[in-house]
């Protein structure tokens, strides 16, 4: 089955730096890579997406890019502010088995 | 519309109990999975349902139940509880080829 990794686990910038989140998938059936953030006690919300057809996605100050040939896929946060702080997961979904396989999140500090 | 409606927030249940996680969504998302999120340890698929009366085995099903009786619910049972299923669980439903909506989770304690 897919397998999704995901790093770093912990990251911490200071408010106005980038942060950068990496993650690397197995199945090159895999066509749609979600981001979610989670803040602490909160569920997880879809920020950006993007599907295999696209190199990269943005909306304001974040970012999604895909490199398909080397399987892998990262967000970008430009101009952290403290409220970016929180969890966030990748995912890849593959047709085949019909699935969504999560990373296991990186916990992002921003600081003041 | 309320989204992916999740019932009870939080339960405490004595080892050996059995009891059902509620999950609704009014979007008609045909797609709905169970996760459970442990510390360290990300979102992990218990079952799935990609339609109504088709469910399918995820990562971790072992000691839970699901049934997808109609688009709108899908609710999970833990058939006897163990300390070991304390987490907290996430329903969530999508679209085809969409991302996923969550509900607002169940803290389940088993002591």
């Amino acid at each position: 089955g897919e397998n999704v990794e995901q790093h770093p686990s912990t990251l911490s910038v200071q408010e106005g730096d980038s942060a950068v989140i990496k993650c690397t998938y197995s199945d090159s059936a895999s066509n749609y890579f979600p981001w979610y953030k989670q803040e602490l006690g909160k569920r997880p919300q879809l920020i950006i997406d993007i599907r295999s057809n696209v190199g990269e996605k943005k909306d304001q100050r974040i970012a999604v890019t895909l490199n398909k040939t080397a399987k892998h896929f990262s967000l970008h946060i430009t101009e952290t502010q403290p409220e970016d702080s929180a969890v966030y997961f990748c995912a890849s979904h593959t047709l085949t088995g019909n699935q969504f396989y999560f990373g296991t999140g990186t916990s992002l500090t921003v600081i003041p | 519309n309320a989204g992916v409606t999740q019932t009870p927030k939080f339960q405490v249940l004595k080892t050996g109990q059995s009891m059902t996680l509620q999950c609704a969504q009014d979007m008609n998302h045909e797609y709905m999975s169970w996760y459970r999120q442990d510390p360290g340890m990300g979102l992990r698929l218990i079952h799935y349902s990609v339609g109504a009366g088709i469910t399918d085995q995820g990562e971790v099903p072992n000691g839970y139940n699901v049934s997808r009786s109609t688009t709108e619910d899908f609710p999970l049972r833990l058939l006897s509880a163990a300390p070991s299923q304390t987490s907290v669980y996430f329903c969530a439903s999508s679209f085809q080829g969409g991302g996923y909506t969550f509900g607002s989770g169940t803290r389940l304690t088993v002591v």
